[in-house]
């Protein structure tokens, strides 16, 4: 069975300096890894995705993760981060299942930045 | 305009209120899904349809019943709302049949049962 985990529900930094969001998962087979943001009031949008081509994920924003099988990782960062990064990052695998495919969400980071 | 949109955007209601939260797209995908989420729990799947004659539980369907009246259109109903109902309500889309896909969220409906 799968499942995710972030490892902190919030994570604080201040603006211009590096940005990682911890997400490790459990999974039977080969599974597809998303990472997706909630600004507030707003539905979740695609940050990036991992579907077994490169383990080394670019998305929108300057946002990249790197899928590690041997620890089971897919750790979110940012080099430089930026007031508007302020949101609600989730975590989301995406495995086969019994009669196709089951999505299953973190709980979520929150992600402050400091002036 | 919005690709996905959800009506109402904010509701309240009495314990016992039947109510439809109503989810209509414009992408062209033939999934769509019902999530609820609430603060520390991320997103957990009530319902899903693969098309339109495809209805499937997801995780926490009890108290939950959905209408797929087109493949543009997916309803949700509460029954009979109870307070432990109160969360915020997201329909989402994707395609691709037979893998992994991005799902397409809507803004999201805030619902309070009293």
């Amino acid at each position: 069975a799968q499942s995710v985990t972030q490892l902190d529900s919030h994570v604080s930094v201040s603006e211009g300096t590096p940005v990682l969001l911890r997400c490790n998962y459990s999974s039977s087979y080969s599974p597809s890894l998303f990472w997706y943001v909630q600004h507030p009031n707003k539905g979740l949008q695609l940050l990036l995705k991992y579907t077994s081509a490169a383990t080394l994920v670019k998305g929108i924003n300057g946002f990249e993760a790197e899928f590690k099988k041997s620890e089971t990782s897919f750790h979110l960062t940012k080099p430089s981060a930026h007031m508007s990064d302020a949101a609600e990052y989730f975590c989301v695998v995406s495995d086969r299942d019994t009669g196709g495919f089951k999505t299953i969400f973190g709980a979520g980071t929150r992600l402050f930045v400091k002036a | 305009d919005a690709d996905v949109t959800q009506t109402p955007r904010n509701r309240i209601t009495k314990t016992g209120k039947r109510i439809m939260l109503e989810c209509s797209q414009t992408k062209g995908h033939d999934r769509m899904y019902w999530y609820r989420q609430d603060p520390g729990l991320g997103l957990r799947l009530i319902y899903y349809s693969f098309d339109v004659k495809d209805i499937n539980k997801g995780e926490i369907s009890d108290g939950y019943s959905v209408s797929r009246q087109a493949q543009a259109k997916f309803s949700l109903s509460l029954e009979s709302a109870i307070p432990n109902q109160t969360a915020l309500y997201f329909c989402a889309t994707s395609d691709r049949a037979g893998g992994p896909e991005t799902q397409y969220f809507g803004p999201g409906t805030r619902l309070l049962v009293l």
